[in-house]
């Protein structure tokens, strides 16, 4: 199994363009998540699946968008890149994504920069 | 809202045991995770606590007291590699547990 994989592992954009950070798993896990990780603040979720077809936000998900077509892919769009999204992003999915113990699994992560 | 409080630095000698606290205000949770993050890395999960009490896994131990809206992650015969970020996370129960509320984190300092 590889997990959770995401690419691009790094990428540069200009303020205003737009990309797609790719997201897969191979453990036909239900629930998938994107976070963002900024120094010092932890992870914060940006939007959430529960299956295919199912799609909700986090707690930030404004300037970015989300869908899920099949189980195991899950990629976040970037509409119009500003400077303010310039992070680490980590994807992450685990069996259920509810009630009790349910380990999440992360991705490498994508080191994104905005200019 | 929800929100986790962690101490932002620890440091502590190896072979020691170390205390990581996290305290949180929250409307309600299935159970508390930790999660750690090395320097460059994804964080990978350590322990659970659905339950008050103590969780043990190894060297390291997790605590759960909902009554004191605390828990701790208790790490036991500190080695170099465990210098690392600590974070402890929740699952928010009035969204089915769908939505996991993160602290910021607490960086480990390991000493020789």
């Amino acid at each position: 199994n590889a997990g959770v994989t995401q690419t691009p592992k790094f990428q540069v954009l200009k303020t205003g363009q737009s990309m797609t950070l790719q997201c897969a798993q191979d453990m036909n896990h239900e629930y998938m998540s994107w976070y963002r990780q900024d120094p010092g603040m932890g992870l914060r979720l940006i939007h959430y699946s529960v299956g295919a077809g199912i799609t909700d936000q986090g707690e930030v998900p404004n300037g970015y968008n989300v869908s899920r077509s099949t189980t195991e892919d899950f990629p976040l769009r970037l509409l119009s890149a500003a400077p303010s999204q310039t992070s680490v992003y980590f994807c992450a999915s685990s069996y259920s994504g509810g009630g009790a113990k349910d380990t999440q699994y992360f991705g490498p992560g994508t080191r994104l920069t905005v200019l | 809202g929800q929100s986790l409080e962690q101490p932002s630095e620890v440091t502590a000698v190896e072979g020691a045991i170390v205390q990581i606290n996290c305290t949180y205000q929250t409307s309600g949770f299935y159970g508390l995770s930790w999660y750690q993050q090395h320097d460059g890395g994804a964080p990978t999960f350590l322990s659970y606590n659905a339950l008050d009490g103590l969780e043990e896994t190894g060297r390291f131990s997790s605590f759960l007291s909902r009554s004191d809206s605390y828990g701790y992650l208790l790490l036991q015969e500190l080695q170099m590699k465990d210098s690392a970020s600590y974070f402890c996370a929740v699952r928010d129960l009035n969204t089915g547990g769908f939505k996991t509320i993160f602290g910021a984190g607490t960086r480990l300092f390991v000493k020789a």
